[in-house]
Parts: structure tokens; sequence; C-alpha cells
């Protein structure tokens, strides 16, 4: 089963700092990877996304920095925020499929 | 437009009991997804439809079936549910041509 592994389980940033998770995928062609944010009894929503085609997408304080040979991406959230406190999810998309493989998650924790 | 629904927003079974989850979605989107979340797993797809009349299996199926009623509906049904899918269920929805999918607010299920 193709794998996305992300990291870390459980992320704590003061507000203001700079929040990073990572994720990984295994040797397969993707051509979409998706971020999504899940706040607590709510569905998962997207909150930013980039082709392979691309080194680095940036919307508002959320970036993602991909890196095509070394099969991995990163979200990057810059002064974080009590409100960003929720757990992502990094996806990736099998080429053609438009289906997901999702990553484990990460739950963030932005302390006032 | 409400989005994507789902009902119910609760459910508990005994073992061996059947159920069906219904989702509907309100944007005209083609394709729809059922997926269960479950701790330090993630979401995974269990079934999905990538337009009215078709289904297709995804990487959990087994204990599950579905039926895409219509372009709005597309329901999961557990025939004889066991403790195993204790989980929280997610439907989503994606228009033609867009990588995008958008999430109904889940279903939390319990058997025991």
């Amino acid at each position: 089963q193709q794998q996305v592994k992300q990291s870390p389980q459980s992320l704590i940033v003061q507000k203001g700092g700079i929040s990073i998770i990572n994720c990984a995928y295994e040797n397969t062609a993707f051509d979409y990877f998706p971020w999504y944010q899940q706040f607590p009894g709510k569905g998962p929503a997207l909150l930013i996304a980039i082709r392979p085609d691309v080194s680095e997408k940036k919307e508002g304080r959320f970036t993602i920095s991909f890196n095509k040979s070394a099969k991995q991406f990163s979200l990057h959230i810059m002064d974080s925020q009590p409100g960003d406190s929720a757990t992502y999810f990094c996806a990736a998309s099998p080429s053609g499929t438009y289906k997901y493989i999702f990553g484990t998650g990460t739950r963030l924790k932005v302390l006032a | 437009n409400a989005g994507v629904t789902q009902t119910p927003k609760f459910q508990v079974l005994k073992t061996g009991q059947s159920m069906t989850l219904q989702c509907a979605q309100d944007m005209n989107h083609n394709s729809m997804y059922w997926y269960r979340q479950d701790p330090g797993m993630g979401l995974r797809l269990i079934y999905y439809s990538a337009s009215e009349g078709t289904t297709d299996k995804g990487e959990v199926p087994n204990g599950y079936n579905v039926s895409r009623l219509n372009k709005r509906e597309f329901s999961l049904r557990l025939e004889s549910a066991a403790p195993s899918q204790t989980s929280v269920y997610f439907c989503a929805s994606r228009l033609a041509g867009l990588y995008e999918q958008y999430f109904g607010p889940g279903t939390r299920l319990t058997v025991t």
C-alpha cells in the first residue's frame, strides 16, 4: 500500500512562532499534494495545496515547500496563532486518480 | 448552500446490527467518497464513486457496502457491525476536473 508518512504526531508552539510539519511519500507517481486542517468535531477542510512542478507555494501565513527529489513536502505556518490550533493532515493524490492517500495527522497546539 | 451533509451525527450499535450512513451534497459535484478516521491512522478511503452509477473499493472496503442513489446522495451501509468499525466516518465530494475534496461534518459510530 502506498504510504505518506507524516511527522511530528504532535507539536506545541508559542504564539508568534513557526510551526513546521513534514511529510514524505514513497516511490510512486503523485500529481497533487494538499494540506487539510481539521478542528475538533468538524470535517477536514483544504488549507493549501501544491502540484509537483512547483517547489513552493505561499498563501498568507501558510507555505508549502516541496522537494521532488527527496520525495518530501512540508507545511510552514508563520506567526502561529492560537486559532491555528487544530489537526493537520498532508495527503498525496496518485496521478490521474483524484483519490487521496492521507498522512496520519499532526495535532498542533499554539500557546497564547 | 449546505455543502456536504451527513446523518446521523452520532450512533451506537450493538455487534451484528446493521445501519446506513447517509451523505448528500448540493454542490452538483460528480465524485463522492467515504472515509473512516481512526486515532493515529489518518483518514482511510472506504469506497468512492467517480460519477453517478459507478462505485469502487478504496483501501479498507471489507464490511461495508455503498449505494450512489443519485448525483446528490451516496450512502454507506454496515450489514453486520463489528467493534472494529467503531470510528468517525466522513463523506466528501469533488467537482469533476478539480482535486479539492469537500468534507462533511462526520458521523461518530460506536459499536459495542
